[in-house]
């Protein structure tokens, strides 16, 4: 099984940075997913890592330690629309998706 | 819109009623999942396909839930004799051949009352 933790809250000012942390324990691991998800709608995907190191795509950048179990999800530049529930998730080799309970950033004026 | 598309959005029903859902993949895509997500949590796996073929059920399944993908195309989710806890979004997801990358549908919020 899938053991995925990240904190349930975070609040940053427009403008700001925000670093949402997950780690995770595993077995058989195929990539570290981060997905946002705003109230009442689909998660959408934000990024996939399977390497070690550090992916960025424009304000969004995603981490992954693959020996630390222990990823994060940087948002720079924070803007109103960016509040939203964040996801980490982690895919193995059954094809399955097993998701945190996600953190909830708000951002503030 | 080429996206996964789920229907019917909202479902409300009474205690006991049964209830189907149906979710239709990205075209091509060979893999299609069912998750349930409740308020504050991650979506939970519950079941998916490979093509027609039914790969794997979560132990959350009971036999009151059945799922079907009888082409390899479009699936349906039926929840016989409903209970209030199974209130929660429904999420249908699907990926292509070889892929790890699982594209969302707007899901199917269901309150049973």
């Amino acid at each position: 099984g899938q053991n995925i933790d990240q904190p349930t809250e975070m609040t940053a000012t427009e403008g700001a940075i925000v670093q949402i942390n997950c780690t995770y324990q595993t077995s058989g691991f195929n990539g570290l997913f981060w997905y946002q998800q705003h109230a009442g709608e689909a998660p959408t995907f934000l990024s996939y890592n399977v390497l070690d190191g550090l992916e960025e795509k424009g304000r969004f950048s995603s981490f992954l330690s693959r020996s630390k179990g222990y990823s994060y999800l940087l948002l720079k530049e924070l803007q109103m629309k960016d509040s939203a529930s964040y996801l980490c998730a982690v895919i193995a080799n059954d094809y399955k998706l097993s998701f945190g309970a996600g953190t909830t950033v708000t951002v503030r004026a | 819109d080429t996206g996964v598309s789920q229907n019917p959005r909202h479902k409300i029903t009474k205690r006991g009623q049964n209830v189907t859902f149906r979710c239709d993949p990205i075209s091509e895509h060979n893999r299609l999942y069912w998750y349930r997500q409740t308020l504050g949590q991650g979506p939970e796996f519950l079941t998916y396909f490979q093509n027609e073929a039914q790969l794997e059920k979560s132990r959350l399944l009971s036999d009151r839930f059945s799922a079907e993908r009888p082409k390899g195309s479009f699936s349906t989710l039926e929840i016989q004799r409903t209970e209030q806890g199974d209130s929660a979004m429904y999420l249908c997801a699907s990926a292509g051949t070889g892929a790890y990358e699982q594209y969302f549908g707007p899901g199917t919020r269901l309150t049973v009352t």
